[in-house]
């Protein structure tokens, strides 16, 4: 089965650091993947993991552990523009596809 | 560079009725995928075609969902006599796909928001 978990809503602070879980039960692995969602629009890449450890990207760091089936996404310097939802998503190792969470939402108050 | 685009971008349609939705991947990019969002959830994978060959299909909810890439690079979703329940975000992705275990990822076109009446 496929299990992807991750909290519902996040409120944080501008300027602030905001760090979104997820944690998966699932029958393969391939790399987990992190994906930014605006309302209406497309979901955009963020950042990719396949090895454990700490992956940096400018204000954005995604972390893994295989062996714990978890991952979370760091948020640095918060801007309001990064309210939005924040997918995490373990693609399947036979076909490519990527097995969803439900989404985290995470507001930005000023 | 273009991205992937959908059309269209809106559908209402009235319970029974066929709908065909289209999806226009990043020129190039062989590996093509349908999802559905419902509202407040994630993508759920429909389907996934490698070039034309339509290499899976398990997660089409019912025999009145079809897809198709018959050259290898557009594609069409189409749903039969839709119902209420098929409400939802269509999304498109496409994918470079080079060899397994390449981190490439998925690009996704803004959706097609089906509303079934």
């Amino acid at each position: 089965g496929q299990n992807i978990d991750q909290p519902t809503e996040m409120t944080a602070t501008e300027g602030a650091i905001v760090q979104i879980n997820c944690t998966y039960q699932t029958s393969g692995f391939n790399g987990l993947f992190w994906y930014q969602q605006h309302a209406g629009e497309a979901p955009t890449f963020l950042s990719y993991n396949v090895l454990d450890g700490l992956e940096e990207k400018g204000r954005f760091s995604s972390f893994l552990s295989r062996s714990k089936g978890y991952s979370y996404l760091l948020l640095k310097e918060l801007q309001m523009k990064d309210s939005a939802s924040y997918l995490c998503a373990v693609r399947d190792p036979f076909r490519d596809k990527l097995v969803f969470g439900a989404g985290t939402i995470l507001r930005v108050k000023s | 560079g273009a991205g992937v685009s959908q059309s269209p971008r809106y559908k209402v349609a009235k319970r029974g009725q066929d709908v065909a939705l289209r999806c226009d991947p990043i020129s190039g990019h062989v590996s093509l995928f349908w999802y559905q969002q419902a509202l407040g959830q994630g993508p759920e994978f429909l389907t996934y075609f490698q070039n034309e060959a339509q290499l899976d299909k398990s997660g089409l909810p019912s025999d009145r969902f079809f897809a198709e890439r018959p050259e290898g690079s557009v594609s069409t979703l189409k749903i039969q006599r839709t119902q209420q329940e098929d409400s939802a975000v269509y999304l498109c992705a496409s994918s470079l796909f080079l060899t397994e275990g390449d981190d490439y990822e998925q690009y996704f076109g803004p959706g097609t928001r089906l509303t079934v009446t």
